[in-house]
């Protein structure tokens, strides 16, 4: 257990959905970052909250949204769904930044299929 | 731009060395990782090099970073088939505001 917690573990949904991703950061981390990985896009960057405030946004659809909450758990939302949205999403979280020698602890995913 | 680069697939015996190499562009990048991420699970952090190191060493693993040519090797020696994985490096880009990962390096051992 990374102490990273993501849920669900598995979701399957219909084109045009919205679904909502969640994640627990290790205790004592501040930073999240959501990270999208498909076979054909490798792992990318989609946005990075650090206590509460957006820091840096990577190639995040206008369709998905994320927020942290003062508990600072992170939720990824993701609307009007279409199956290249089916990937597996990750979550990891920092103290701070990557700028220390422990770089990220991810969760171990969540596997979106959309039909 | 912000770029890791590596190569897709690596395929070695039981008992060789494995040699994992990645390219990255942003050279104010302190602190460079490994990653392994094993079939249906999450990455987890393997090793990593600050960068005013040429070579750190740990276990069967030694990470070499030349960064002039901003090049970075990962070597694993005595492969065993548990190392089966696909390998990512990554690099702190703009200052740290996020990790950039390379595609992986899927490392197939044989017997």
């Amino acid at each position: 257990d990374s102490g990273v917690t993501q849920t669900p573990k598995h979701l399957i949904t219909a084109t045009g959905q919205r679904v909502t991703l969640r994640c627990s950061p290790r205790s004592g981390d501040l930073s999240v970052y959501w990270y999208q990985q498909s076979l054909d896009q490798g792992l990318q960057f989609l946005i990075h909250y650090y206590n509460g405030e957006e820091r840096a946004k990577g190639n995040i659809l206008e369709r998905f949204s994320a927020q942290q909450f003062p508990d600072l758990h992170s939720e990824l939302n993701l609307s009007s769904l279409e199956l290249g949205d089916s990937a597996l999403y990750f979550c990891a979280s920092s103290v701070a930044g990557p700028r220390g020698p422990y770089g990220y602890t991810f969760g171990s995913g969540t596997r979106l299929t959309v039909v | 731009g912000e770029d890791v680069e590596q190569s897709l697939f690596l395929s070695v015996r039981e008992g060789d060395s494995s040699v994992i190499n990645c390219t990255y562009t942003d050279s104010s990048s302190t602190y460079l990782y490994w990653y392994k991420q094993e079939p249906g699970a999450g990455l987890q952090l393997l090793t990593y090099i600050f960068s005013n190191m040429d070579m750190k060493q740990d276990q069967r693993l030694t990470v070499l970073l030349n960064k002039k040519d901003k090049h970075l090797s990962l070597r694993i020696a005595d492969t065993q088939t548990g190392d089966s994985a696909i390998y990512f490096c990554a690099a702190p880009y703009n200052q740290g505001g996020k990790l950039i990962f390379g595609q992986g390096t899927e490392l197939s051992v044989k017997p």
